[in-house]
């Protein structure tokens, strides 16, 4: 199985700022099969990429992701209050796939 | 725009079956996996298995003796049953659509709101 660690555990920010969120593979994701969840409070998460560096529809130009192998990032540029919730990162290309435990971003 | 829905009892008791269907609208089962996924406090979130419209399966090896999938074409409808229920069972059910992206894989795009199902006598 392979287990996804994120960092940092909360982000503290400001409307305005940018957000980097870190996503770590014990083993390499076959594939790049990595895909990126929002959370908010209350609802079910969201999908904002796939296959590491895709936005699903509707997602801003805002939200980019990249990396491969074990290493992944999800960025956060000019950030909205709309965007305090907890980020996940999901790894599909290995079964049983599996999420990270997420980063909880505050917009403050 | 597909919409799913999960439903079923909300509590359960220990060493019960946990049952839950969810009915998708507004577009077909059809060429889609379809999956279940729980988020609990303890564990976050966890990919229970998928089935496709075919019947085919995949289970979390953590969960496969336990878990039964099952897909009703006819009606719209997948169900998930969970046996020999515990309190570490409770949890958010969500019922998802794995979606097939060119050179991506089938990733889950569309979820359901959620169930909570708690398991206590």
């Amino acid at each position: 199985e392979i287990v996804l660690t994120q960092s940092p555990g909360t982000l503290s920010l400001s409307p305005g700022e940018g957000a980097t969120l870190s996503c770590r593979a014990s083993h390499s994701v076959t594939g790049s099969y990595l895909a990126w969840y929002q959370q908010k409070r209350g609802q079910a998460p969201r999908l904002l990429m796939y296959g590491a560096s895709s936005r699903a529809t509707g997602i801003p130009d805002r939200f980019s992701g990249s990396g491969s192998g074990t290493d992944f990032t999800l960025t956060i540029s000019r950030l909205e209050p709309e965007d305090s919730a907890v980020y996940y990162c999901h790894q599909y290309g290995n079964s049983p796939f599996t999420f990270g435990p997420g980063t909880k971003v505050d917009i403050k | 725009q597909v919409q799913l829905q999960e439903s079923g009892p909300g509590l359960v008791k220990p060493s019960e079956t946990l049952s839950l269907t969810c009915t998708v609208s507004g577009g077909s089962i059809s060429y889609y996996y379809w999956s279940w996924i729980r988020q609990s406090a303890g564990k976050g979130l966890e990919w229970i298995g998928r089935i496709y419209i075919t019947g085919s399966t995949n289970y979390n090896p953590s969960l496969k003796s336990r878990v039964t999938m099952s897909v009703d074409t006819s009606k719209n409808q997948f169900s998930l049953r969970l046996s020999s229920v515990t309190a570490a069972d409770t949890a958010v059910y969500y019922c998802a659509r794995e979606n097939y992206f060119d050179g991506s894989g089938y990733v889950s795009d569309n979820w359901g709101q959620g169930t909570l199902v708690t398991v206590s006598s």
